[in-house]
């Protein structure tokens, strides 16, 4: 069955430092993945979608990477604010109008 | 950008009562919207697909008889939790997606946390 993995439930890092988020996935082969971040008791809001022939997205402090290959995806947030502080998901996805289906995860504390 | 509007954002209710849930994409049309239930520190899991004028799908291991889903109108969808116990107590979150050329990018309401006393 499908599985997406995220690379850990909780990344700690210092304000100013690069973020760095994984997220691997098995059994599937999405034509794009996408990277929503949550906020306690609030739905998703995305963020970034990367298709498969992108090798790169960026969009401001973030940067998104695909690669098909190792069937992994790689979040930055760049200059990391407390206010980046999050739980970020990614969510791959094969066909437009499907459901999403996410993986667990990534809480992100950014300190001061 | 687009907008999904989801109420109540919170609601307490007791057990054996039902409990409907409004989802509402303000600036576009969505034929088809997703229902999600998370529990704390858990991943959202998808529990039904709710289809405009036909029946919703439902995702394995999800009572219909219990969450009622109902997709009116091109712009709301309603899950309604019936006899409600304890055990339904959750985070529950709908999604309107919108297509954006071959992918599509989808859009979630601010979620309802259901109380069952």
């Amino acid at each position: 069955s499908q599985k997406i993995e995220q690379n850990s439930e909780a990344l700690n890092i210092q304000e100013g430092k690069t973020a760095t988020l994984t997220c691997n996935y098995t059994n599937y082969s999405p034509a794009y993945l996408q990277w929503y971040r949550q906020d306690p008791g609030r739905g998703p809001v995305f963020l970034l979608l990367i298709r498969e022939n992108e090798k790169e997205k960026r969009k401001e402090r973030l940067k998104v990477t695909f690669d098909t290959t190792l069937k992994q995806s790689l979040f930055h947030i760049t200059a990391s604010q407390p206010a980046d502080s999050a739980t970020y998901l990614c969510a791959p996805a094969n066909q437009a109008g499907t459901a999403l289906i996410f993986g667990k995860g990534t809480t992100l504390s950014v300190s001061s | 950008g687009a907008v999904v509007s989801q109420h109540p954002s919170w609601v307490i209710c007791k057990s054996g009562t039902s409990v409907k849930i409004e989802c509402r994409s303000l600036d576009f049309q969505a034929t088809t919207m997703f229902w999600y239930r998370q529990f704390p520190k858990q991943s959202l899991m998808l529990m039904a697909t709710s289809n405009e004028g036909s029946k919703a799908t439902y995702e394995q291991g999800v009572e219909k008889d219990k969450f009622l889903i109902n997709h009116a109108s091109l712009t709301l969808s309603t899950l309604t939790v019936t006899s409600a116990h304890p055990e339904d107590s959750s985070f529950y979150i709908c999604s309107a997606p919108r297509r954006q050329g071959v992918a599509t990018e989808a859009f979630f309401g601010q979620g309802t946390r259901l109380t069952v006393v």
